[in-house]
């Protein structure tokens, strides 16, 4: 079964300064791969996906995300943080239904928490 | 606007009530779900449907039950609510293949069960 691990459960970093976000994961076909944002009391905003291709994909408010597979991982990355980019990020894993049943769909991770200091 | 709306933003209800979520999404899209977001922030999917057919996580309890009176509409009802419930709940939909497209989600529903 597929599986997300965002290591990170809380990043702090200085409004400015640039940000890397962790997320590897655990399948075993090519995956498709996404970054979502959730800001204080809204619902999951897509970021960006990965379906193949170039692996440098680019996303909206100035987000990029590179997937690596040898190391499998899909790391999120902006050159310099806003404040208003403070929310919470989910990695997420999309995975054709199993043969054991479930639902096609995707994995996410546990989030990672984005703090910006001032 | 295109979108996954759901009603209502908040819900607070006593223990041992039944409450009723409603979600709709005007994109055409050929599944919808429902997520249960707890207070660590982390996302579990409670069911999946579409016109044919309903996928329930097993782990969710049978008070739980989505009904959808058409392809636009999953609503989520709730029986004999009880303090575990408090939690936000997210519906979402997809076009076919959403390991593919992903989901959009609508802006949640935080129920508080007292």
């Amino acid at each position: 079964a597929q599986s997300v691990t965002q290591p990170d459960i809380h990043i702090t970093v200085s409004e400015g300064a640039s940000l890397e976000l962790r997320c590897n994961y655990s399948y075993g076909a090519t995956p498709y791969l996404f970054w979502y944002v959730q800001s204080p009391g809204q619902g999951l905003q897509l970021l960006l996906k990965y379906f193949s291709g170039d692996t440098l994909v680019q996303g909206i408010k100035g987000f990029e995300a590179e997937f690596k597979r040898s190391q499998s991982s899909f790391n999120l990355r902006k050159p310099s943080v806003h404040w208003s980019d403070a929310a919470e990020y989910f990695c997420a894993v999309g995975a054709q239904r199993s043969s054991g049943g479930g639902a096609d769909g995707l994995t996410f991770g546990k989030g990672t928490h984005l703090i910006i200091q001032p | 606007d295109t979108a996954v709306s759901q009603t209502p933003k908040y819900l607070v209800t006593q223990m041992g009530n039944d409450k009723s979520i409603k979600c709709e999404q005007n994109l055409g899209h050929d599944t919808m779900y429902w997520y249960k977001q707890d207070s660590k922030k982390f996302l579990k999917i409670m069911f999946s449907y579409n016109n044919k057919e309903l996928i329930i996580n097993e782990t969710v309890p049978n008070r739980f039950s989505p009904k959808s009176p058409d392809k636009a509409h999953l609503n989520l009802h709730i029986n004999s609510l009880e303090l575990g419930d408090s939690a936000v709940y997210f519906c979402a939909s997809s076009k076919r293949a959403a390991y593919v497209y992903g989901y959009t989600f609508g802006s949640g529903t935080r129920l508080t069960v007292v």
